[in-house]
């Protein structure tokens, strides 16, 4: 069966550690996406990025980078430079405008 | 940005019971979804409904673009139903989707 997979599922960094987070599709999806979720919040889209090696800013992206050098892929790295970066992860992939989005199953993020 | 209202922002439910989610936005919105996320956070895609109705067993969604507001209707909750409601629109001409708070929904058995 087609669809997205995150992992891993939880994750701890220390201080001042860069980690990435992998986002994988099989459903040959052009459009993929990282959000970032707070608890008792909405989404808050970090990147995005629309085809393969071309990827946006999204409105909250300082402190994270992204990659697609697969259309398959794009991990994201939290680098050191995100201040709070404890947090869930999610990851969508969608075929295109008027297509829905799907969602990975997320990464739970903690700083230790 | 189209500022986006859900209401009511918590609901519970006893089991069997019918409920309506809403979403008003303040200007006209493209491509409105609904996605439900379980407890354990994984969002689950409803519908996709720019405009008109669209039901899927015991949902069923409405878009009045004109009128700027999306209805979610759940028939015979059931306690898997739990869980945060999201709606979300493409923000302007772009990609990129924009959700709403959300609303918190509770099934009790």
């Amino acid at each position: 069966d087609g669809g997205i997979t995150q992992s891993p599922k939880y994750l701890f960094r220390k201080e001042g550690q860069n980690v990435t987070l992998s986002c994988e599709q099989n459903l040959n999806h052009d459009a993929m996406y990282w959000y970032r979720q707070d608890p008792g919040q909405g989404l808050r889209l970090i990147y995005y990025s629309q085809i393969v090696n071309d990827f946006q800013k999204g409105d909250i992206a300082e402190g994270y980078s992204v990659s697609r050098e697969k259309k398959e892929s794009f991990p994201l790295t939290v680098t050191s430079a995100q201040k709070n970066p404890t947090a869930f992860y999610l990851c969508a992939s969608t075929k295109g405008p008027g297509y829905g989005y799907t969602f990975g199953s997320g990464t739970r993020l903690t700083v230790v | 940005g189209i500022q986006v209202e859900q209401s009511p922002p918590d609901l519970i439910l006893q089991e069997g019971a019918n409920s309506t989610l809403r979403c008003n936005f303040s200007d006209s919105v493209n491509n409105l979804q609904w996605f439900h996320q379980n407890p354990w956070g994984q969002l689950i895609n409803l519908f996709y409904i720019p405009s008109g109705t669209k039901q899927n067993g015991r949902l069923s969604a409405t878009t009045v673009a004109t009128e700027r507001y999306s209805l979610l209707y759940i028939s015979s909750s059931q306690t898997t139903d739990s869980g945060v409601y999201f709606c979300a629109h493409h923000q302007g001409g772009s990609e990129k989707l924009v959700f709403g708070k959300g609303m918190k929904l509770t099934v009790n058995p």
